[in-house]
């Protein structure tokens, strides 16, 4: 059956600090990865995307990691703004017909 | 403005009926995706297309139909079979070739009665 009520990790960080989430991504043979960010009642925005073959990519005040090894994703969003508030999903694409594998989320809260 | 659209934003279901969701991209992208999204949780696949005429069944396609007869349009309808219909539904679309990165429309919450 469903689950129903599970309750989204939580970061809560001041704002002006740094913020970091973090996602376990499940299949080796994933080569593409995505961050979306996905604000209340709207639909998931990309943020950045990153290549099996790199290992850091930077963007406007976010920087996306990939530890290969361990199989394990962060986004890094620097200085960070009460518009940053929402949830980030990371996405793996494991090359099955253009199929993206959607994490759970992270919830995101600034405080001013 | 090039883009996805979905509509209605909320929708309304009686037990026992079939609804139907739009879901329309100018954006001549070739691949269409829809996800149920329910509280807390992430992203479900529930069907998606590469190519007009064909669509495949996601992880969670009983209780779903679509079709795609044109490119440009994707619409899932929620049929009766669907027992807990209630959640937000993504639509999401993605460039042929070797394109990897879906975009998403603004989604449709739908109630049942």
């Amino acid at each position: 059956g469903e689950s129903v009520g599970l309750h989204l990790p939580t970061l809560s960080v001041q704002e002006g600090d740094n913020s970091i989430i973090n996602c376990a991504y499940s299949n080796s043979a994933s080569d593409y990865f995505i961050w979306y960010k996905q604000e209340s009642g709207k639909g998931p925005q990309f943020i950045i995307d990153i290549r099996s073959n790199m290992d850091k990519r930077q963007g406007q005040r976010v920087t996306v990691l990939l530890n290969k090894t361990v199989k394990h994703l962060s986004l890094q969003i620097a200085a960070t703004q009460p518009g940053d508030s929402a949830v980030y999903f990371c996405a793996e694409n494991n090359n099955q017909g253009g199929k993206l594998i959607f994490g759970q989320g992270t919830e995101l809260s600034v405080k001013p | 403005d090039g883009g996805i659209t979905q509509s209605p934003k909320y929708l309304f279901r009686k037990e026992g009926q079939n609804v139907t969701l739009s879901c329309e991209q100018n954006l001549n992208h070739d691949a269409m995706y829809w996800y149920r999204q329910d509280p807390g949780q992430g992203l479900r696949l529930i069907y998606y297309s590469q190519i007009v005429n064909d669509f495949q069944k996601g992880d969670i396609a009983e209780g779903y139909s679509v079709s795609r007869e044109k490119k440009e349009s994707f619409p899932l309808t929620v049929t009766s079979a669907q027992k807990n219909p209630t959640a937000f539904y993504l639509c999401a679309s993605m460039d042929g070739g070797n394109a990897e990165t879906q975009y998403f429309g603004p989604g449709t919450r739908l109630l049942v009665l």
